[in-house]
């Protein structure tokens, strides 16, 4: 079974600051991987995905991520904070090739931006 | 349209009644899910099309909950005889074809249920 564990439902940084958001996973098979963003009484959007090329994967707005598969981490960064980055923020896993099924998506972390 | 539109986008019913929510995937796209996101709880799997077809109806929560798909298109969630913790918000998410991961979202139904 794929889950996925995202540390911290909140955290806070100020504008300017680096941004790093936690995302572990776990997957019986070689997994996709994504992050969403969901802005205020917004859906999801995709801001970037992982599937088996290139290790580390550059997003929109500034965002990156980086698959480690020794320690079983997906985790975001952007190296200075902005307001308008202010948002819940999502992990999600999917076993690929495995069904159709979607995604197994964390609890998210809310990212509050200080000015 | 251009992208994913629920329907209504807030709902507010009694206990016991029953309520219908609708999405209207983007064109061309074959796959659609809905999921329920709960405060605090993330976001909740609830079933997908691929088509008109749904193959994997394991997260409906109970047999309150049906959903269809028709045309390849527009897809209703029924929910039956509402509880209080039904409330949640609903959203709805389709893709160009299963797999990708690549899920556009609606901005979602928000029910309570008083």
């Amino acid at each position: 079974a794929q889950s996925v564990t995202q540390l911290g439902s909140h955290v806070s940084v100020s504008e300017g600051a680096l941004v790093l958001l936690r995302c572990n996973y776990s997957s019986s098979v070689p997994p996709y991987l994504f992050w969403y963003v969901q802005y205020p009484n917004q859906g999801l959007q995709l801001l970037l995905k992982y599937t088996s090329a290139a290790t580390l994967v550059k997003g929109i707005n500034g965002f990156e991520a980086e698959f480690k598969k020794s320690e079983t981490s997906f985790h975001l960064t952007k190296p200075s904070a902005h307001m308008s980055d202010a948002a819940e923020y999502f992990c999600a896993v999917s076993d690929q090739g495995r069904g159709a099924d979607g995604l197994t998506f964390g609890k998210g972390t809310h990212l509050i931006i200080q000015p | 349209g251009a992208g994913v539109s629920q329907s209504p986008s807030n709902k507010v019913t009694e206990k016991g009644k029953d309520v219908e929510l609708r999405c209207d995937p983007i064109s061309g796209h074959t796959a659609l899910y809905w999921y329920r996101q709960s405060l605090g709880q993330g976001l909740e799997f609830l079933i997908y099309f691929q088509g008109n077809s749904a193959p994997d109806k394991s997260g409906l929560p109970s047999d309150r909950f049906s959903a269809e798909r028709t045309g390849g298109s527009v897809s209703t969630l029924t929910i039956q005889r509402t509880q209080q913790e039904d409330s949640a918000v609903y959203l709805c998410a389709s893709s160009f074809r299963v797999n990708t991961g690549e899920l556009f979202f609606g901005e979602g139904s928000r029910l309570t249920v008083l």
